[in-house]
């Protein structure tokens, strides 16, 4: 058990919508990295957080935003959906003074009808 | 820009055999690299990272990997196979002008015979 808790672990939805996944990073850890996985696309790192600001973005697209709340948990929307943002999305998160990521979630998996 | 190239999205071995997943890295400044697993339906554990200390580095469940900067590699290896060890595999590279951001090859899928 990693510690990371995602939720929802399955969303299914249309395109067109809007989507909030949730993310409770492993007690006392202060960074959440937010990641992609698709077929196509393999595993791309889409945005951090460490202790409530935006520390590193990746290929996240504008149509995509996070944030970290005080209480250290962090939320990704998504708008406007498409089909090809179906995918797993993972949180993960580390220590303070760690720069990668070194716990994972087990992922919340998007489908787009 | 940092890539990664992870050679062979298939690697089967048979149980007691030599594992080795390749990992071939791309950086303009000395990197961090990393393994991770990834378990069906579960999210990636890390499973070591070479930080510019010792070039060997030893990992979880038996598996270590080595630095070797005049090849630009970082391979995976673990001498004996476990039907447990199956499971997709993934190297990773920070560092340079991605910051800390991590940048991971494609993956292998690592299939134990018995």
């Amino acid at each position: 058990d990693s510690g990371v808790t995602q939720t929802p672990k399955h969303l299914i939805t249309a395109t067109g919508q809007r989507v909030t996944l949730r993310c409770s990073p492993r007690s006392g850890d202060l960074s959440v990295y937010w990641y992609q996985q698709s077929l196509d696309q393999g595993l791309q790192f889409l945005i951090q957080y460490y202790n409530g600001e935006e520390r590193a973005k990746g290929n996240i697209l504008e149509r995509f935003s996070a944030q970290q709340f005080p209480d250290l948990h962090s939320e990704l929307n998504l708008s406007s959906l498409e089909l090809g943002d179906s995918a797993l999305y993972f949180c993960a998160s580390s220590e303070a003074g760690i720069s990668q990521p070194q716990h994972f979630g087990d992922g919340t998996r998007l489908s787009i009808l | 820009a940092q890539s990664v190239t992870q050679l062979g999205s298939h690697v089967s071995v048979s149980e007691g055999a030599l594992v080795l997943l390749r990992c071939n890295y791309s950086s303009s400044v000395p990197p961090y690299l990393f393994w991770y697993v990834q378990y069906p339906n579960q999210g990636l554990q890390l499973l070591l990272k070479y930080t510019s200390a010792a070039t060997l580095v030893k990992g979880i469940n038996g598996f270590e990997a080595e630095f070797k900067k005049s090849e630009t590699s970082f391979h995976l290896t673990k001498p004996s196979a476990h039907m447990s060890d199956a499971a997709e595999y993934f190297c990773a590279v920070s560092g340079g002008n991605a910051g800390n951001m991590l940048t991971f090859g494609g993956g292998t899928r690592l299939m134990v015979k018995p």
